[in-house]
């Protein structure tokens, strides 16, 4: 059974960067037509796409964060880890990792890793 | 970018009673690769529906969804007490690879 584990500080000081990593366990990350995604929830609210990376691969991020977030892999580690470079109070939020299924859709969810920015 | 709109933004109703949400988005969307999830305080989103009408593994059947190119539709034919929580719609384009999720619709006790 597929099963992922979000990991990483609970706590980042603004302009600073969050990381956030993935681990993955029950599927090689490598392997398989599959996205590995990133999807965050600011309290209360709804879910936001923050960026995805391809078995292969290659990356994909929401235009609206592009500038700020970098995805990657460690297939050594059956990892894939967020980066987000100067984080404001706006970023506080549950990230979630998730990975698609062939449609599109992501069929399974990490449980969510709380990050709240402040001082 | 596609924009999608769910419709109402909160729904009061009974156990027992049928559940209609509604999707809309702003252009049409890519072989109907539109799903639905459900979230319940506390937990990451449960995927439900997939390819706008194709229920997700262990999803009873009284979860449907309809609809294609711009209007889908999640329905839940008779609301059990679990079911109380909030639905996303969500979109995936393909050129380039993209996730859009509607803002949510609550299902409430009434």
């Amino acid at each position: 059974q597929l099963q992922l584990q979000e990991s990483g500080p609970g706590l980042v000081k603004p302009s600073e960067t969050l990381s956030l990593t993935c681990t993955v366990s029950g599927a090689s990350i490598s392997s398989g037509n599959y996205f590995w995604g990133w999807i965050r929830q600011p309290p209360g609210k709804g879910l936001e796409w923050v960026g995805s990376i391809y078995y292969d691969g290659r990356t994909f991020y929401n235009p609206s964060l592009k500038s700020r977030v970098t995805i990657s892999v460690d297939t050594s580690k059956n990892q894939f880890s967020l980066k987000m470079t100067s984080v404001t109070a706006t970023d506080t939020a549950a990230y979630y990792c998730a990975r698609t299924s062939g449609s599109g859709d992501y069929n399974y969810w990490g449980q969510g890793a709380l990050v709240t920015v402040s001082s | 970018e596609i924009v999608l709109t769910q419709s109402p933004g909160t729904l009061s109703l009974s156990p027992g009673e049928r559940a209609t949400l509604s999707c809309r988005a702003s252009q049409s969307v890519s072989g109907n690769s539109l799903a639905w999830y459900q979230q319940k305080p506390g937990q990451a989103p449960r995927l439900l529906i997939y390819v706008a009408s194709t229920r997700a593994t262990g999803i009873p059947d009284r979860f449907s969804g309809s609809g294609s190119g711009t209007d889908f539709t999640l329905t839940i034919s008779r609301l059990e007490p679990e079911d109380f929580a909030v639905y996303y719609c969500q979109q995936y384009g393909y050129s380039p690879p993209h996730w859009t999720f509607g803002q949510g619709t609550k299902v409430e006790v009434k």
